[in-house]
């Protein structure tokens, strides 16, 4: 049972160039998240995507287009990479009717790690 | 809007210490709190949860009590050991809010030395 996969692990990149990161689950989950994580600022929400065919922006979504391709995939796109997107981007999915009240529990993968020079 | 602060860290404990993470919440309404734990180069996975005032989750030697009082659910564990060197996050689903995702605390790493 693979869970959520993510690909790149690792991906460097120039100012300036694009790249999207992909994620893919099979628990047939609603949801589905992207998060990025960087030192003493925890986890913060970048899109996330309530059911195939929704998404809507989270805490700080600029820079970064999301695309919910079908129920199982949610990709993450940077269109001009800047330094300030270095950091370790997290797919996540959960299974919750397709709403986010009640006892969610998110299922994360493996982490990307991106760098921008 | 919902928040949750977490103590900082680092913490250092020496194995079969006793250990409390705290963990305080702003939120409308009644929510359900979590703990996720992020061990090295790994993503995060839940450790525990609970969904109502007073309720008690547990798993793997550690617990939290949901306060509803002091809007609080700090981690405890009796004895903790090497392999609980982790990166631990406090987290929150605030009910009738909408479509409103887990809002999580900055994370305390916890470092585990024998």
């Amino acid at each position: 049972n693979a869970g959520v996969t993510q690909t790149p692990k690792f991906q460097v990149l120039k100012t300036g160039q694009s790249m999207t990161l992909q994620c893919a689950q099979d628990m047939n989950h609603n949801s589905m998240y992207w998060y990025r994580q960087d030192p003493g600022m925890g986890l913060r929400l970048i899109y996330y995507s309530a059911s195939e065919g929704t998404t809507d922006k989270g805490e700080v979504p600029n820079g970064y287009n999301v695309s919910r391709l079908n129920k199982r995939e949610f990709s993450l796109r940077l269109e001009s990479a800047a330094p300030s997107q270095t950091s370790v981007y997290f797919c996540a999915s959960s299974w919750d009717g397709g709403q986010f009240r009640g006892a969610n529990v998110l299922t994360f993968g493996a982490g990307s790690r991106l760098t921008v020079l | 809007g919902d928040s949750v602060t977490q103590m900082e860290g680092p913490v250092t404990l020496s194995e079969e210490a006793f250990l409390t993470i705290n963990c305080t919440y702003t939120a409308t309404g009644y929510p359900s709190l979590f703990w996720y734990v992020q061990y090295p180069g790994e993503g995060l996975q839940l450790l525990l949860k609970a969904t109502k005032a007073d309720d008690k989750g547990s798993n793997k030697g550690f617990e939290a009590t949901y306060r509803k009082e002091t809007t609080s659910f700090h981690l405890e564990k009796g004895s903790v050991q090497v392999s609980d060197s982790a990166v631990y996050f406090c987290a929150l689903s605030a009910l009738n809010s909408g479509n409103t995702p887990l809002v999580f605390g900055k994370g305390t790493r916890l470092s585990v030395i024998a």
